[in-house]
């Protein structure tokens, strides 16, 4: 199994609104990543969980709130968003050591704040 | 703030044309170098990952190359299909960080039947 699941596939949320994104993967990866993509823009980094430990934010507001309950779970908790966050949310994964560290991707959320 | 650079932004060839593009990167602290196809609606996959300077690798039509002393690599398809049509996009890993992907902002690749 070489799949990344993301849910939902689309979401729209007011200003409001707490919601949540989820991704899976059950290819044992130690690390996985949650990536932003406005288009025409290449994706940004936002956070990467390593063996279930946040290892890197990318300075992104505490309106959004990763969680990694397990090795194959990863959470994106929104609150309080604001329309210039509707975007295409990306989770990947990837070994955690070896030069083979290409990641792999789920299909994304689009996500879009009213 | 690190630059990776693509181009063209976007290339529309011909069913059968032969078609390469570039990404350039920083020429320090090199890790890894990898290339990505996206389909529309699909998950970005990937088709190489390149970590010599000099490495050339090769996956049916579509072929790499990596030069790390000067910072780029090419992207070539040889005898473009209309299924070759996607976004390719590369990432650049430094040796400390390899967690971490800097991404170009893709090359939008349109082959008419």
């Amino acid at each position: 199994d070489t799949e990344v699941t993301q849910t939902p596939k689309h979401l729209v949320m007011g200003m409001t609104n707490k919601k949540s994104l989820k991704c899976e993967q059950h290819m044992g990866h130690r690390a996985m990543y949650w990536y932003k993509q406005k288009a025409k823009k290449p994706p940004e980094l936002m956070f990467v969980y390593s063996y279930e430990k946040l290892s890197i934010n990318e300075s992104v507001p505490s309106r959004f709130s990763p969680e990694c309950p397990n090795s194959s779970l990863l959470n994106l908790h929104l609150h309080a968003l604001q329309p210039e966050d509707s975007a295409l949310y990306l989770c990947a994964s990837s070994q955690e050591e070896g030069v083979n560290t290409e990641a792999f991707f789920g299909q994304g959320t689009r996500l879009t704040v009213v | 703030i690190l630059n990776v650079e693509q181009s063209p932004q976007s290339l529309h060839v011909q069913e059968g044309d032969s078609t390469n593009f570039t990404c350039s990167f920083p020429s320090s602290n090199f890790y890894a170098l990898h290339w990505y196809r996206w389909e529309t609606a699909k998950s970005p996959e990937a088709l190489f990952v390149m970590t010599l300077n000099g490495d050339e690798k090769k996956k049916g039509r579509i072929s790499a190359t990596l030069n790390t002393k000067e910072g780029y690599s090419y992207l070539y398809i040889k005898g473009s299909q209309p299924e070759d049509s996607a976004t390719y996009l590369c990432a650049f890993i430094l040796w400390f960080n390899f967690n971490k992907f800097y991404f170009g902002s893709g090359t939008k690749l349109n082959v008419k039947p």
